[in-house]
């Protein structure tokens, strides 16, 4: 079946460390996006990708990384310089950038900071 | 002003009772506009999406969009206890390459 897929559906990291979720898809699609959602907050864009090799900042891109080596997979990285990291991560991606498109949303990854 | 906005509740309703959910945009380019539903701990799932003005039905959910007023709801007839969830809006433009969402109204249907 195609989807996405989200790892580790939990992480804990300890201050100071920097930490990747794996976000993978087998849908062709060309765009992938992150976001996080904080507890009884929507969801706010982190970074997006419309093709391999190439990405761009979201509304909260400070703290976090990111890379586009393949088609098929858009790894985030949660640095130590992000000062609130704890909250529920989401990977999505839709056929083309351009928005219109439906977004296909992975399971999550839920990072909390001890 | 925020871009996106919306009653974040809860909203109870009775079961078997129409939920009314609104949102209102900003943007006035807007042209696409996603309905999500997201369950306590899950991700988002699309539900509807509209992109003229008027209703657009699908079984018990049905889309309105009002470009000129900026404001789109998503109606629920015969509410459900499964329909307790967290339901997002999302517009999109022309002058965007990139999905905003509302921060959600929580709905909480009663049996």
């Amino acid at each position: 079946d195609g989807g996405i897929t989200q790892s580790p559906k939990y992480l804990f990291r300890k201050e100071g460390q920097n930490v990747t979720l794996s976000c993978e898809q087998n849908l062709n699609h060309d765009a992938m996006y992150w976001y996080r959602q904080d507890p009884g907050q929507g969801l706010r864009l982190i970074y997006y990708s419309q093709i391999v090799n190439d990405f761009q900042k979201g509304d909260i891109a400070e703290g976090y990384s990111v890379s586009r080596e393949k088609k098929e997979s858009f790894p985030l990285t949660v640095t130590s310089a992000q000062k609130n990291p704890t909250a529920f991560y989401l990977c999505a991606s839709s056929i083309q950038g351009d928005g219109a498109n439906v977004l296909t949303f992975g399971a999550g990854s839920r990072l909390t900071v001890l | 002003q925020k871009e996106v906005e919306q009653n974040s509740g809860p909203l109870s309703v009775p079961e078997g009772a129409i939920a009314s959910l609104n949102c209102t945009y900003s943007d006035r380019v807007s042209q696409s506009f996603f309905w999500y539903r997201q369950y306590s701990g899950k991700s988002p799932e699309l539900i509807m999406s509209i992109y003229s003005n008027g209703d657009k039905e699908d079984g018990r959910f049905t889309a309105q969009l009002n470009k000129a007023s900026q404001y789109v709801s998503l109606l629920i007839r015969d509410s459900q206890p499964s329909d307790s969830a967290t339901y997002l809006c999302a517009p999109w433009g022309w002058n965007t390459d990139k999905l905003i969402f509302g921060t959600g109204t929580r709905l909480q249907v009663f049996p």
